[in-house]
């Protein structure tokens, strides 16, 4: 069925790291991957996202990994900055059209 | 940045009373949606409307729901008698093209609390 999930609710990472967040999912028909974040008090905003016929996309600072063969996906931070601190939520959809299933978020924590 | 807002922010209501929460999207947006967020939950779908419309409906969105877009600007969730478990963040986005064509933008969010 449609299911996304998260592995941990929480990470903390010191200020200048590199942050990794990651995602599973079990609907193998799931076409289309998101990422968004949402910080304290706001809606949900889009990052970046990736179709299943790739396995690697980058954007500013982000960059979002996927393996189809474990159905995972990761968000990979680099050089993380106190602006990161939010929840950040994996989302697919079936296809280009469809609607967008969100899991469950994480929550990013950045250290000192 | 145009933006979604959301109005009012906070909705405090009594169970069984009806509840219409307010949401301007961005004005050459023609995709609309309507999702929640219990508390320290994922963000659940509810509906997603466009051509004046309901394109797709989740099992969330029950008779107790409706949408309208009663004017050039604004969208509607009107829910006709509220549950305890209708508490919850509501998030109305808006978007210029279909599921994942553009980017979802989302409002900050009416939080409704069903006492």
């Amino acid at each position: 069925g449609e299911s996304v999930g998260l592995h941990l609710p929480t990470l903390s990472v010191q200020e200048g790291d590199n942050s990794i967040i990651n995602c599973a999912y079990s609907n193998s028909a799931s076409d289309y991957f998101i990422w968004y974040k949402q910080e304290s008090g706001k809606g949900p905003q889009f990052i970046i996202d990736i179709r299943s016929n790739m396995d690697k996309r980058q954007g500013q600072r982000v960059t979002v990994l996927l393996n189809k063969t474990v159905k995972h996906l990761s968000l990979q931070i680099a050089a993380t900055q106190p602006g990161d601190s939010a929840v950040y939520f994996c989302a697919e959809s079936m296809n280009r059209d469809d609607k967008i299933i969100f899991g469950k978020g994480t929550r990013l924590h950045i250290l000192p | 940045e145009p933006e979604v807002t959301q109005t009012p922010s906070h909705q405090v209501t009594q169970m069984g009373q009806e509840v219409i929460l307010r949401c301007v999207p961005i004005s050459n947006h023609l995709y609309f949606y309507w999702y929640r967020q219990i508390l320290g939950q994922k963000v659940e779908f509810l509906v997603s409307f466009y051509n004046n419309e309901i394109s797709e409906k989740s099992e969330i969105f029950d008779d107790q729901f409706s949408v309208e877009r009663p004017d050039g600007s604004n969208f509607t969730l009107k829910i006709r008698s509220t549950k305890l478990e209708d508490s919850a963040m509501y998030f109305c986005a808006s978007s210029d093209g279909p599921g994942v064509v553009s980017p979802l933008h989302f409002g900050n969010g009416t939080r409704l609390t069903v006492t």
